[in-house]
């Protein structure tokens, strides 16, 4: 079975630094996706930034970037000049190539501090 | 705006009350998906459609049950609610292409078993 898992129950980081969220996964497909969503307090869960496994460059969404090692199952998140509205819980996911089911790891809690 | 609506937002029941909370998503997505969420744990997969294609988790509790009556709406019923049952209950839907596949999330229905 498919696992997610992130290591980091909680960040804070100080406004317009870089921070970066790490997670871990266990599969022994060789095709899925992976994700990143975001779920801002008392609002709905979003996606910030997708990888496809097939794909080596690593995806970027302006301030949101990957570091994708497929080889060590790492999908780490990075947030350059983090601002207050990247405050939320974000959650690392995974979907296999060949069925609908979205795995999700526990999440991060990140604290963007003024 | 096209979107996944939740009702509702809060739901308070008593020990062995039945419940139904309801979503409804304007997408026209073929996939819609029903996770459980409790506090500092992953968003835990229930069930989910393709299309009328009903998929159950081996480790849903049989007091969960779900209804796809048309594209636009599914139905979350909890038969006999515990008290280990209160949780976000979060709704999602996708075009379940794969790797295409981005979820769409509603706002969540908090339920409360007294």
């Amino acid at each position: 079975a498919q696992t997610v898992t992130q290591s980091q129950p909680e960040m804070s980081v100080q406004e317009a630094e870089t921070v970066t969220l790490s997670c871990t996964y266990d599969t022994s497909e060789n095709n899925y996706y992976l994700f990143w969503y975001k779920q801002p307090p008392s609002r709905q869960m979003i996606l910030v930034i997708r990888q496809e496994a097939y794909k080596q460059q690593n995806a970027t969404e302006n301030r949101f970037s990957v570091n994708f090692q497929k080889a060590a199952k790492s999908f780490s998140l990075k947030i350059s000049d983090s601002q207050l509205g990247d405050t939320a819980m974000y959650f690392c996911a995974f979907e296999m190539n060949r069925d609908d089911k979205i795995i999700f790891g526990k999440g991060t809690r990140l604290h963007i501090l003024p | 705006d096209a979107m996944v609506i939740q009702n509702p937002r809060y739901q308070v029941t008593q020990f062995g009350k039945p419940v139904t909370l309801s979503c409804s998503q304007t997408l026209n997505h073929n996939v819609m998906y029903w996770y459980q969420q409790k506090s500092s744990q992953a968003p835990k997969l229930l069930f989910h459609y393709y299309d009328k294609d009903f998929n159950n988790e081996a480790d849903t509790p049989d007091n969960f049950q779900s209804r796809r009556p048309n594209t636009s709406f599914c139905f979350l019923d909890i038969r006999s609610p515990g008290l280990g049952d209160a949780a976000m209950y979060l709704c999602a839907s996708g075009q379940g292409v794969s790797g295409a596949n981005v979820l769409t999330f509603g706002a969540g229905s908090r339920l409360t078993v007294l």
